[in-house]
């Protein structure tokens, strides 16, 4: 069980927006630590696509944006592609435990 | 370019012993505080281990404790994770993650991982 929880999974048609959620509780986000979003495609690295909540690093596309409020945060995607098909994770920090928490991840398929 | 390489894994029995590996290249390594992550098969991310700059600092997930060790050698450019009394829970993909720099406690990046199988 994950200290932060996400959707199994979603899905979306190329070209629509989807919206990937991660609850946490008082102990983490909403304890004020940033939310940060990750892709992974099996067998290889994964990629960090928002940190701070809401950045984009160098080389992500605006497609991509991050959000928080209370003690969740959340991923949008906009003009789904082929290509965005892939794992996501959610993390943060949790006071209580001390340590670096994900979210159990979301399975995005691109219908 | 900034590279994180992974190495040492393998098949291993339980109650053995591996030593990972991760060699670091493209950046001041010895900046950069670096942790442990892995990904049991079917599983999410699981944060392990994490070591400060000067490798003074540790920590460790519970899960670990008393039988995994981090180092580093800022010399070498790289880290490594000493892993004994290995059980079947701890069969993963083990990847090294870079700390980014702002004290926000994510991590900037990855590399391909080494995979870790504990059976008999």
């Amino acid at each position: 069980q994950s200290v932060l929880t996400q959707p199994p999974s979603v899905s979306g048609a190329p070209g629509q927006r989807v919206t990937i959620s991660c609850t946490g509780s008082s102990s983490n986000i909403g304890a004020g630590y940033d939310v940060h979003w990750y892709q992974h495609l099996p067998g290889s690295a994964p990629k960090l696509l928002i940190y701070g909540n809401n950045n984009r690093p160098s080389g992500v596309p605006d497609r991509f944006s991050g959000s928080k409020s209370g003690t969740s945060g959340s991923l949008a995607i906009t003009g789904l592609q082929a290509e965005d098909e892939a794992d996501y994770y959610c993390q943060s920090y949790d006071t209580s435990l001390s340590v670096v928490v994900f979210g159990g991840g979301t399975k995005l398929t691109v219908l | 370019e900034v590279q994180l390489v992974e190495s040492g894994g393998g098949l291993v029995q339980p109650g053995g012993s591996l030593r990972l590996s991760c060699a670091a290249s493209g950046f001041t390594f010895s900046s950069y505080e670096i942790n442990w992550v892995r990904q049991a098969p079917g599983k999410g991310l699981e944060w392990v281990s994490y070591i400060g700059r000067s490798g003074s600092t540790i920590y460790y997930a519970d899960s670990v404790k008393g039988r995994f060790t981090i180092s580093r050698d800022n010399a070498k450019n790289s880290l490594y994770l000493q892993i004994n009394s290995l059980r079947a829970e701890d069969t993963a993909v083990y990847y090294c993650a870079r700390m980014g720099l702002d004290a926000l406690y994510y991590f900037d990046y990855w590399g391909q991982g080494t995979l870790v199988t504990v059976s008999s």
